[in-house]
Formats: C-alpha cells, structure tokens, sequence
C-alpha cells in the first residue's frame, strides 16, 4: 500500500512552471521524500530528495511545510521532453534500504 | 549521480527456457541491490532484495524457484528467470545505493516471453 497520494495526471504547456503535490499524512521521522521521473521503457531517474524545508537543484525545486506531510515538486519552464511520470516516495534513508513503496506516480503530458 | 547498468534492455525467450538479467553499479560498490517488475501502466513492484554474499530476501508472492537471484560481488547482481512463461512478460528493474543515499535504477530490461 503506497504511503503517498499524487494527483493521476496534469496537463501543461511548454514554458511554464508545473507544480506537483504529493500527500504523505503517515510520514514517519527518519523518512525522507524523494522524487523521480521516469519515461516509458527507461527506469525511474532521480530528480530530487529532500527533508524539510526547501531543495533546489539544476532540475527542481522541492518544498516541504514545516509538518512533512506534503511536498511539492516545481519544475521550471517545462519542455516536451518533461513528459514522463513522476513518482513521489517517502522512504526511512530516501530509499537505500530497499523500502521504496511506488504508488501510481503522476502523468505528466506537456503539450507545444 | 550514481550509475546503475542493466543487460540486456530488452530480450525475447521461448516459452520454457531461462533468461539472466545483469544489473551492475558501475562506480560505486552496493552491497545491496534490489529487484522491481513493471506491467505495462503499472507503477513498479518490489520483488527482491539482493544482499551481496547471501540470498536474498523475496517479497510475498515472488517465488525465489523462479526468480533465481545471485549477488556475487559488490558491483553485480543477476536475476534468472528460469522456465519463462509468456506471463512474466514485463520490464524488470534493479536498484542500488550507495550508503544511506538515495537508490538510483538501472535501465530497465524488457522481457517478452513467446
């Protein structure tokens, strides 16, 4: 039973900001939030981990409230090829022990 | 980031016989690996966890007779299919990671079974 609660799908168009929220009400202490994106036929690809507060790096932006239990993913100036399913987990050491639970993740379809 | 290989991307087997997948973490040592299936529109389901110099641990309702996984080295893991049927048909997916970071995936390797 996945831990985590993102919307099925979103729409958007080439240049602008998409933001995705994920709900994880259960998140326990030492459970970090880890987002990836994954294409079809290709494996997931990590975009971003985060704690508490905000993450940024070349890719994304990860915002987290103060009471962990729900981040958002910002993508900046989305292109086609952001077009894939992204995955929200939560996860005791972001994942390393093998305790990755994938929930249904988000569609993401950028449109020209 | 970190490199995780798989091989083969993609195979067809007859119904019947055997198929090795390799997963190797390219620069970096992983004394854990771990194992995922994929159908088609489904999101990825934990089947395996590979320990380096021991069996691994199988999920509930992943036959360990079927899916034979050895991790010999701390860079290598394979899983064979083995008496492939035209149901294991999927896109098998390992992991690794390095210390307690997060797990970074291979490729994915798709099976077909005819």
């Amino acid at each position: 039973l996945a831990k985590t609660t993102q919307p099925i799908s979103m729409d958007s168009y080439e240049g602008q900001e998409v933001n995705i929220t994920c709900s994880h009400n259960n998140i326990a202490t030492n459970d970090y939030i880890t987002w990836y994106q994954q294409f079809p036929s290709q494996g997931p690809r990590f975009i971003i981990q985060g704690y508490k507060t905000k993450v940024t790096n070349e890719v994304a932006s990860l915002f987290i409230p103060a009471d962990r239990k729900s981040s958002t993913l910002s993508l900046p100036r989305v292109s086609l090829s952001d077009t894939a399913v992204y995955y929200c987990l939560v996860a005791i050491y972001g994942g390393s022990q093998g305790n990755l639970i994938f929930g249904k993740g988000t569609k993401l379809s950028v449109k020209p | 980031g970190a490199v995780v290989s798989q091989h083969p991307s993609w195979v067809i087997c007859k119904s019947g016989t055997s198929v090795k997948i390799e997963c190797r973490s390219l620069d970096f040592q992983a004394t854990t690996m771990f194992w995922y299936r994929q159908f088609p529109k489904q999101s990825l389901m934990l089947m395996a966890t590979s320990n380096e110099g021991s069996k691994a641990t199988y999920e509930q309702g992943v036959e360990k007779d079927k899916f034979l996984i050895n991790h010999a080295s701390l860079t290598l893991s394979t899983l064979t299919v083995t008496s492939a049927h035209p149901e294991d048909s999927s896109f098998y997916i390992c992991s690794a990671a390095q210390g307690n970071t997060e797990a970074f995936f291979g490729q994915g390797t798709r099976l077909t079974v005819v």
